[in-house]
């Protein structure tokens, strides 16, 4: 069974502009959830997207958003980019209840 | 407000012996917790979990004990190995799914030969 894919992995970009990631859970999960990682505040929760509702969020502000898809895909969206949202960014997958498994994350550099 | 801690930064085990990772957390309504292992470039990777319900939960060569009344739990590793150096995080959650985890900071575990 194929593993959660993020893409892209790697991506670069300048202050107030914006950044769409994706992510494509493992076949079966409803369940999405997305982390930002950083150096100094670790693995931060910033929101879960069940059958296409997002049924968690963290205390992100309002440029962080997200949707899921039909098909349990789902993007988050960064608006307005600042310097301290450089992060790696990682989606998880779940079935209904159980461990999340995580994809190899997107490596934001906000310049 | 770090809800789940892990106070060891590193720690460095010989192969053969055991490993203890150690978490502690506040928010008395956490009820599930979970383990996690990281290496460098790539995401976390779920190892063991244990309910609130239970005091222990084993799966091979991995152990997860939990003590509710001392808001603490910790990962026993017998015998380590040296595949098993990593960043290791643990992670609570308090709506019983585990679709909202609460992270510790890690700790990154070496076993030398």
């Amino acid at each position: 069974k194929a593993g959660v894919t993020q893409t892209p992995r790697y991506l670069i970009k300048t202050r107030g502009q914006q950044v769409t990631l994706s992510c494509s859970p493992i076949s079966g999960h409803r369940s999405v959830s997305w982390y930002q990682q950083t150096p100094g505040q670790g693995l931060q929760f910033l929101f879960e997207y069940f059958s296409e509702t997002q049924r968690n969020k963290g205390n992100f502000p309002g440029r962080f958003s997200g949707r899921q898809f039909s098909n349990s895909r789902s993007e988050m969206n960064v608006s307005t980019l600042e310097l301290g949202d450089s992060a790696l960014y990682l989606c998880a997958s779940s079935l209904w209840v159980g461990e999340q498994f995580f994809g190899p994350g997107t490596r934001l550099t906000v310049l | 407000d770090q809800q789940v801690k892990q106070n060891s930064p590193s720690l460095s085990v010989q192969e053969g012996r055991i490993s203890i990772l150690n978490c502690d957390y506040t928010n008395s309504m956490f009820d599930y917790f979970l383990w996690y292992k990281k290496y460098p470039a790539e995401g976390p990777t779920f190892l063991i979990s244990i309910s609130s319900i239970k005091d222990k939960n084993e799966d091979g060569r991995f152990t997860v004990f939990l003590n509710k009344s001392a808001k603490h739990l910790s990962l026993h590793i017998v015998p380590s190995q040296p595949g098993d150096s990593a960043v290791y995080f643990c992670a609570a959650t308090a709506d019983g799914t585990a679709s909202k985890l609460t992270f510790g900071t890690g700790t990154r575990l070496q076993v030398t030969l």
